[in-house]
């Protein structure tokens, strides 16, 4: 059973690019969330998508936006990207009944230069 | 507000040796979850424990075991018989009530060290 997977694993893109991250969530979750960590710090919550809407966000700007898709796979994209976005963006997958289950993807490391 | 306090920026253990992290929450909700996480160096979260605010006992899951004492609003992590590959940050979090969904909020991290 594949657990989260996203792509690419790292990333160096140029000030003021946009950028698309991708999330597959495990197998039977429905509800994918993203987060930020910067570097020492713990995860932000960016925002969560279920039935292929934005559900909740945190404090990021329109910046960031998302989507889901029918097979709940997700993608975050970036754009007009700052140097303060290098980070590492964690996705992770819930079930949306059932459990309070949250794991987490290997993260994509986003640097920006 | 909900709020996550790890108070231990690093910590050291020797090998075989038991280690307790600290965590403690803040929140007006009564019903929300409470998880661990270990980060290694290549970034993955990996899933320890999971302690719901109703569950009458401690959660636990092979060497890691959660000291929940609800009055406290503390959730502390115990690992028994600590291994080399423990060495990595470890993540208190906390979410809402599950059914609602519910972003998950988290601590500072406490890098463990294992000894040798």
């Amino acid at each position: 059973d594949a657990g989260v997977t996203q792509s690419p694993t790292h990333l160096i893109k140029t000030r003021g690019q946009q950028v698309t991250l991708r999330c597959s969530p495990k197998s039977g979750h429905d509800t994918v969330s993203w987060y930020q960590q910067a570097l020492g710090q713990g995860p932000q919550f960016i925002f969560q998508y279920y039935e292929e809407e934005e559900r909740q966000r945190g404090n990021f700007p329109d910046r960031f936006s998302g989507h889901q898709f029918p097979n709940y796979s997700s993608e975050l994209n970036v754009n007009a990207l700052l140097l303060g976005d290098s980070a590492l963006y964690l996705c992770a997958s819930s079930p949306r009944q059932g459990g309070p289950e949250a794991f987490f993807g290997q993260g994509t490391r986003l640097t920006v230069v | 507000a909900q709020k996550i306090t790890q108070t231990q920026p690093g910590m050291f253990v020797q090998e075989k040796e038991a280690v307790t992290l600290d965590c403690t929450y803040d929140t007006s909700d009564p019903s929300y979850g409470l998880f661990w996480y270990k980060q290694p160096s290549s970034g993955e979260m990996i899933f320890l424990i999971y302690q719901g605010s109703y569950d009458q006992q401690n959660a636990t899951e092979g060497r890691y075991s959660l000291n929940f004492q609800k009055a406290r609003k503390s959730a502390n992590l115990v690992i028994s018989a600590s291994q080399l590959g423990d060495s990595a940050m470890y993540f208190c979090a906390m979410r809402g009530p599950y059914n609602q969904g519910g972003k998950l909020i988290f601590g500072q991290g406490t890098e463990l060290s294992v000894k040798p």
